[in-house]
C-alpha cells in the first residue's frame, strides 16, 4: 500500500539524453510537489500542482518540465541532461491547508555520465 | 521570505546520550512546524509538527516545542539508539503556496 510511489528508483544516463520520472499518490491528496535534494542534502522544491494546476514554478531551468495527467500523477521529464542535474529527486503530495505535512516518495536517485 | 536555519552536523552521540538538535525560522504569518527524518537511502518520514504556538510535537521518544517568542523549534530525545542515526530535517510550511521549507538538514551519528 505505497503512499506515495516513485519510479524508476535509480538512473544512470549520458548527457544530453531525455529521461522522465513518474510519481503517483493513492492517499487522495489535492497537491503534489517534486523536490531536489543535492549531495549536501540540501532540498529544494521545483514545482507543484494542484488539482493539475501549476501553482510553484521555483527557478528550474526549462529542460525540466512537470506534467500531472491527473491529480494522482506528477511525472517530471527532463530533457538534454547535464552533469549537474545529477541529484535525488522526491515526489511528495499533501492536502492545501498548511498544517499539514507532506508525504514524500522514496527518491529517484539520478546519476548523469 | 521564510527561511530556517538549523545547526550545522554531523553531530556524533554515544547511545543513551541526551539530543538537542537546534532549530529556529523566520516566516510571514503562523507557519506550522515539522520534523522530518531520512534514514540512508530513504525518502523523508515526518516525524513530528507542531501547529500554533506551545504546541509540542511528540513521536518515538522525540519531542519538540513551538516557540513563538524564540522563533525555535528544537528537536530533543532524552536518549538515543544506534538506530536514530539519520539527518533530521526542520521545516515550516505558510505563506504562499504553502509550500514546505526546508533547512539545511543535521546528520545524527549515534555510536555504541
Amino acid at each position: 500500500d505505497t503512499a506515495v510511489s516513485q519510479t524508476p528508483k535509480y538512473l544512470v544516463t549520458q548527457m544530453g539524453n531525455d529521461k522522465s520520472i513518474k510519481c503517483e499518490q493513492n492517499l487522495g491528496h489535492d497537491t503534489m510537489y517534486w523536490y531536489k535534494q543535492d549531495s549536501k542534502k540540501f532540498l529544494k522544491i521545483m514545482f507543484s500542482y494542484n488539482n493539475k494546476e501549476l501553482i510553484i514554478n521555483e527557478t528550474v531551468p526549462n529542460r525540466f518540465s512537470p506534467k500531472s495527467p491527473d491529480k494522482a500523477h506528477l511525472n517530471l521529464h527532463i530533457n538534454s541532461l547535464e552533469l549537474g542535474d545529477s541529484a535525488v529527486y522526491f515526489c511528495a503530495s499533501s492536502q492545501a491547508a498548511p498544517h499539514y505535512g507532506y508525504t514524500f516518495g522514496s527518491g529517484t536517485r539520478l546519476t548523469v555520465v | 521570505g521564510n527561511s530556517v536555519t538549523q545547526m550545522e552536523g554531523p553531530v556524533t552521540l554515544s547511545e543513551e546520550a541526551f539530543l538537542t538538535i537546534n532549530c529556529t525560522y523566520t516566516a510571514t504569518g503562523y507557519p506550522s512546524l515539522f520534523w522530518y527524518v531520512q534514514y540512508p537511502g530513504e525518502g523523508l518520514q515526518l516525524l513530528l509538527k507542531a501547529t500554533k504556538a506551545d504546541d509540542k510535537g511528540s513521536n518515538k521518544g522525540f519531542e519538540a516545542t513551538y516557540r513563538k517568542e524564540t522563533t525555535s523549534f528544537h528537536l530533543e530525545k532524552g536518549s538515543v539508539q544506534v538506530s536514530d542515526s539519520a539527518v533530521y530535517f526542520c521545516a515550516l510550511r505558510a505563506g504562499g503556496g504553502n509550500k514546505l521549507t526546508f533547512g539545511t538538514g543535521t546528520q545524527l551519528k549515534v555510536e555504541l
